[in-house]
């Protein structure tokens, strides 16, 4: 198993461009989750999908938007690209309430914004 | 407001010595509370789950206590090697997982 993977690794943008982080998970998971991570702020939860087809905000959702058109997979879109946006991003999956509460976090894609 | 505190300044200690981390929180009733593993450049990796009925958790050289009436948990590493040295985290369950903000351990041999 792959576990969780995200796609890119690095990216750079100009402030205005868009993109889209692209997260995966071979473990079947139910529940999936993007966060930021910044210097001395920890993670912050960004958007999180509780199924197929379900997405709800988190902490800090300004700024993004998020689709799960299919189970494993769990998409992390910016319309227009801010500095502000520059951080570390993860995504990370856990089974359903009742299984194991421990979330598998990807690698990360590291994002700058000039 | 909810808030959670680890200790902000990197903990530097001698291998086979004990480390100690501090996870203190706020404003919170957590049902669940969890320690990672981050190394630098990674995700963070779970490493312990203590549940809000548990006192203590054991696993190897690793063990948690979790005290509500305090509203804090401690992360021990006993006989700690310099391959422990990481950024741990503790996140806290209180609807969604709310993380703190880490301390970064360092094991000197």
């Amino acid at each position: 198993n792959a576990g969780v993977t995200q796609t890119p690794k690095f990216r750079v943008l100009k402030t205005g461009q868009s993109m889209t982080l692209l997260c995966a998970q071979d473990m079947n998971h139910e529940y999936m989750y993007w966060y930021r991570q910044d210097p001395g702020m920890g993670l912050r939860l960004i958007h999180y999908s509780v199924g197929e087809g379900t997405t709800a905000k988190g902490e800090v959702p300004d700024g993004y938007n998020v689709s799960r058109l299919k189970k494993q997979n769990f998409l992390l879109g910016l319309e227009s690209a801010a500095p502000s946006q520059t951080s570390v991003y993860f995504c990370a999956s856990r089974p359903p309430t009742g299984g194991s509460y421990e979330q598998y976090f990807g690698p990360g894609t590291r994002l700058t914004v000039t | 407001s909810q808030k959670i505190e680890q200790n902000s300044e990197a903990l530097n200690i001698q291998e086979g010595k004990t480390a100690t981390l501090t996870c203190n929180y706020t404003n919170y009733s957590p049902a669940y509370l969890q320690w990672y593993r981050q190394d630098p450049g990674r995700g963070p990796v779970f490493l312990l789950l203590i549940r809000e009925n548990e006192k203590e958790k054991r696993k190897e050289r690793l063990k948690v206590t979790f005290d509500t009436t305090l509203k804090q948990s401690l992360f021990h590493i006993t006989a700690s090697q310099p391959a422990d040295s990481a950024t741990y985290l503790c996140a806290l369950e209180g609807g969604k997982l709310i993380f703190g903000q880490g301390t970064e351990l360092s094991v000197k041999p």
